[in-house]
């Protein structure tokens, strides 16, 4: 099993529309969570920190469920501009080391 | 914010020739910086913790000898990948984490190509 697991997607959303999507993970130990975006061939950026009481970024809102070890990303009215792979990383309980999810796809699509 | 400025962007090289890769921290001091390869439409792979002034810390799998880590310095990390061969070809990324922010940024990323 991956440590961190994304579906791929890729998930087709109409522009203005809502669309989620979850990231398991499987260390229980784990301390901290993010949302990264990355646009094709560019490096990951910081979209979110996700906290355990759930936080809200703009049209961005990020879950955090440790008892069923997921987190989830939520994007309201979806733009043009949100098309992108969503990475789920984790730190690990040990410390510094990020793992990765195999990221989400989205395309959204006038 | 931080900023982590990796160079160069692109390079080609041939087979048998090394290839070495950049990642500065700009405005912030970084001990610990990290080196990920990512292939096409897979996700970041972390190689390797590199470490200000010891031996860098490699993930299972990765070749010590073949990818040389040095950081010598608290915002210089480089990367070699030494007599490269074109499964070598794939995007290297670092990140390095400033202390004074959350969550880790990344350098821009190189796109090597072996031929």
């Amino acid at each position: 099993r991956k440590e961190v697991e994304q579906d791929p997607g890729p998930f087709n959303v109409p522009e203005g529309a809502t669309v989620a999507f979850n990231c398991t993970y499987s260390n229980s130990a784990s301390q901290s969570f993010f949302w990264y975006r990355q646009d094709c061939r560019k490096e990951p950026k910081l979209l979110m920190s996700v906290y355990s009481s759930g936080n809200e970024d703009g049209r961005f809102t990020a879950q955090l469920n440790r008892a069923s070890q997921y987190i989830s990303l939520l994007i309201r009215d979806s733009k043009l501009s949100d098309s992108a792979t969503y990475l789920c990383v984790v730190n690990s309980a040990a410390g510094n080391k990020l793992t990765f999810g195999g990221g989400t796809r989205v395309l959204v699509k006038p | 914010g931080a900023v982590v400025s990796q160079h160069p962007s692109r390079v080609i090289c041939k087979s048998g020739t090394s290839v070495k890769i950049e990642c500065r921290s700009l405005d912030f001091q970084a001990t610990t910086m990290f080196w990920y390869r990512q292939f096409p439409k897979k996700s970041l792979m972390l190689m390797a913790t590199s470490n200000e002034g010891s031996k860098a810390t490699y993930e299972q799998g990765v070749e010590k000898d073949k990818f040389l880590i040095n950081h010598a310095s608290l915002t210089l990390s480089t990367l070699t990948v030494t007599s490269a061969h074109p499964e070598d070809s794939s995007f290297y990324i670092c990140s390095a984490r400033d202390p004074g922010a959350y969550g880790y940024t990344f350098g821009s990323g190189t796109r090597l190509t072996v031929v």
